[in-house]
């Protein structure tokens, strides 16, 4: 079992509408998690930071379960610009000296 | 100035070259990151250097060498490299000043590197 798994996807949903990825982490020790989006052939950039609180951003909503081990991230109003892979990052600890993993990713293909 | 560069952007070598792969930042973050990433795979984890000393090695070959000349500086030495290591070299880094802090990975454009 990979230590960090999300929906395969792709996902092709219409502008506007509501899209929700999900992402589990198999290490209880993990300490940090981010949501990264990466655009084809570019570099990953931070999208959100995940606390246990749940936080938003906009449009964007990042949930944090740590009892389940789950991570979620809601888009809401879909824009044609949101198509991208999204990316679940969790990090064992809070710094550079525990290991950082990559889910494999989320595909996203918002249509007009 | 969020901004992570990278050069070259793009690098075909051989076999037997020796090239190097160039990551600077001018954010004063104390941590940075090699990431190798192949096509429609999630990035993995190289390389991690914490004031200029290697803090993590993910059981990379040889034929990757890691230096941090400076705290702004990162190079990754490339030798003797097989076609199977062509890939999307990123290279990220975050402040890694605080233990209480969640840290933010900020990554460069990478180099695309093709082996021949």
């Amino acid at each position: 079992r990979k230590e960090v798994e999300q929906d395969p996807g792709p996902f092709n949903v219409p502008e506007g509408a509501t899209v929700a990825f999900n992402c589990t982490y198999s290490n209880s020790a993990s300490q940090s998690f981010f949501w990264y989006r990466q655009d084809c052939r570019k570099e990953p950039k931070l999208l959100m930071s995940v606390y246990s609180s749940g936080n938003e951003d906009g449009r964007f909503t990042a949930q944090l379960n740590r009892a389940s081990q789950y991570i979620s991230l809601l888009i809401r109003d879909s824009k044609l610009s949101d198509s991208a892979t999204y990316l679940c990052v969790v990090n064992r600890g809070k710094t550079s000296y525990d290991k950082v993993i990559f889910g494999p990713g989320t595909s996203l293909s918002v249509i007009p | 100035d969020t901004e992570v560069t990278q050069t070259p952007k793009h690098l075909v070598m051989g076999m037997t070259n020796k090239k190097s792969l160039k990551c600077e930042q001018h954010m004063g973050h104390r941590a940075m990151y090699w990431y190798k990433q192949k096509a429609k795979k999630p990035p993995e984890l190289m390389f991690v250097y914490s004031y200029e000393k290697l803090s993590i090695n993910e059981s990379v070959p040889s034929r990757f060498s890691p230096e941090c000349p400076n705290s702004s500086l990162l190079n990754l030495h490339l030798h003797a490299l097989q076609p199977e290591d062509s890939a999307l070299y990123l290279c990220a880094s975050s402040q890694d000043l605080d233990r209480d802090r969640q840290e933010t990975q900020y990554f460069g454009p990478g180099t695309r590197l093709l082996v021949l």
